[in-house]
C-alpha cells in the first residue's frame, strides 16, 4: 500500500531533550516536506528536500533540523525542543517537479513540549 | 512570498444547502490549487484539485472555480451531508527557481453540517 509513515505519532517531552520524528515514504517520491500544523494558522512549511542530500528552508525552520540520507526517509529534528515547538506536525511527499503534483500526507505526530 | 487567504474561517450549513469556500492568492507565479479535506484527528487528504489553464472542475458534488486574473479560487459543495463536516484548506503551489515544489496553504475553514 502506497503510503507516508510518521513515528512516533503521539510525544510528550521537555524543553531541552532533543527529539527526532521519522517519516517514510514507499511511493519513491522525490520531494518530501514537513508542516507544523496550529489553530487558526494552517499548515506552514517548516523544511522541504527535493532529492537525496538536497534541503531547504521553508517558513518557519527555526529551531528544526532535517536530513535527507535516502530518498524514502526524512526525519525531523529538534536539537533543543521549547514549548512554543508544540504543535501537531505532518510529513508529506509528492513527486516533486511538476508544480501540480499531489501531496501525500502521513498520520501526523502529536508533540507535547512541557 | 506567496499569501492565501481563507473565507469563512467557520461555516454552518443545514443538511442538503450547498457551502462555498473562497480563497486568494498573491503569486501570479502559483498554477496548481488543490483543497484539502481534513476529519477530526486525521491527516489531510485532497478532494480536488485545479490547474491554472482551467477555469472549473467538477466531481460529483464538489466543484472549484478559478479566476486567475482576480487571483481567487473557490470550493462549492452542493447537497452537503453530515459527512462533509471537517476542517478544509486551500493551497496554491508553484515550482521554486530550483524546481521544489511551493506549497502555501490558507488557515482553513470549519465546515459543520447540521442535520
Amino acid at each position: 500500500e502506497a503510503q507516508v509513515t510518521q513515528n512516533p505519532r503521539y510525544l510528550i517531552t521537555v524543553t531541552g531533550k532533543k527529539l527526532t520524528v521519522t517519516c517514510s515514504q514507499n511511493m519513491n517520491h522525490e520531494y518530501m516536506s514537513w508542516y507544523r500544523q496550529d489553530p487558526g494558522l494552517g499548515l506552514r512549511q517548516i523544511y522541504y528536500s527535493m532529492n537525496v542530500e538536497v534541503t531547504d528552508k521553508g517558513d518557519v525552520p527555526e529551531g528544526y533540523k532535517v536530513s535527507r540520507k535516502e530518498k524514502r526517509n526524512f526525519p525531523l529534528i529538534l536539537e533543543s525542543p521549547s514549548p512554543n515547538q508544540t504543535s501537531l506536525y505532518f510529513c508529506a511527499s509528492s513527486f516533486g517537479r511538476e508544480p501540480y503534483n499531489e501531496q501525500f500526507f502521513g498520520p501526523g505526530t502529536r508533540l507535547t513540549v512541557l | 512570498g506567496e499569501n492565501v487567504e481563507q473565507h469563512p474561517s467557520t461555516l454552518s450549513v443545514q443538511e442538503g444547502d450547498s457551502a462555498v469556500i473562497k480563497c486568494t492568492y498573491s503569486d501570479s507565479a502559483s498554477n496548481y490549487f488543490p483543497w484539502y479535506k481534513q476529519e477530526l484527528g486525521k491527516r489531510p487528504q485532497l478532494i480536488i484539485d485545479i490547474r491554472s489553464n482551467v477555469g472549473e472542475k467538477k466531481d460529483q458534488r464538489i466543484a472549484v472555480t478559478l479566476n486567475k486574473t482576480a487571483k481567487h479560487f473557490s470550493l462549492h459543495i452542493t447537497e452537503t451531508q453530515p459527512e462533509d463536516s471537517a476542517v478544509y484548506f486551500c493551497a496554491a503551489s508553484h515550482l521554486r527557481d530550483n524546481y521544489g515544489q511551493n506549497f502555501v496553504f490558507g488557515p482553513g475553514t470549519r465546515l459543520s453540517v447540521l442535520p
